[in-house]
């Protein structure tokens, strides 16, 4: 079965700092991974997908992962961090021929002005 | 302008009373999900549907149930055996493609007192 982890559950940036979260996911086969983000009493907005096309991919807003097979691994980061960028993360996978998602416990993002 | 609806935004009901919750989508998308968010859990996968007149359990399904009438209508009732209703309900939904990411509403908080 596959799962997501997200290293974390609260981590602080200063403004203008880089923002690195994480996630380990494990799958049998290569996945399809996804950033969301959720801001307070709101729905999930989709940042970045990766579906085995560049293994870098930049989604919106500024940020990019890296997905790295040896590692198991897809960190979103973003070089610089700007208040706006407060929010819960949420780190998700999905197998070829499966349409369920698997999402990670998330990440609350807190930026210190 | 495309998207997903759910209403109400908030909702309050006495225990033991069946509550629905409603969840539009125009985007014709044949696959359509109802999750549910508690704090420090991330999101769990209530029931999901691929065409009209079936959907599937999920991982939390008891004391939950759905109907799919038509495509764009996907509605979750909480019934009185669900022991601990009181979460934020989002529903989602997706076209039936490799590498889909899911769309979502703006979810439903609902309280049970």
């Amino acid at each position: 079965a596959q799962s997501v982890t997200q290293l974390g559950s609260h981590v602080s940036v200063s403004e203008g700092a880089l923002v690195l979260l994480r996630c380990n996911y494990s799958s049998s086969v290569p996945p399809y991974l996804f950033w969301y983000v959720q801001y307070p009493n709101q729905g999930l907005q989709l940042l970045l997908k990766y579906t085995s096309a560049a293994t870098l991919v930049k989604g919106i807003n500024g940020f990019e992962a890296e997905f790295k097979k040896s590692e198991t691994s897809f960190h979103l980061t973003k070089p610089s961090a700007h208040m706006s960028d407060a929010a819960e993360y949420f780190c998700a996978v999905k197998n070829f021929g499966n349409e369920k998602l698997t999402f990670g416990t998330g990440t609350r993002l807190t930026i210190i002005p | 302008d495309g998207g997903i609806t759910q209403s109400p935004k908030y909702l309050f009901r006495k225990e033991g009373q069946n509550v629905t919750l409603s969840c539009e989508q125009n985007l014709n998308h044949d696959a359509m999900y109802w999750y549910r968010q508690d704090p420090g859990q991330g999101l769990r996968l209530i029931y999901y549907s691929q065409i009209v007149n079936d959907f599937q359990k999920g991982d939390i399904a008891e004391g939950y149930s759905v109907s799919r009438e038509k495509k764009e209508s996907f509605p979750l009732t909480v019934t009185s055996a669900q022991k601990n209703p009181t979460a934020f309900y989002l529903c989602a939904s997706s076209p039936l493609l490799a590498g889909g990411e899911q769309y979502f509403g703006p979810g439903t908080r609902l309280t049970v007192t």
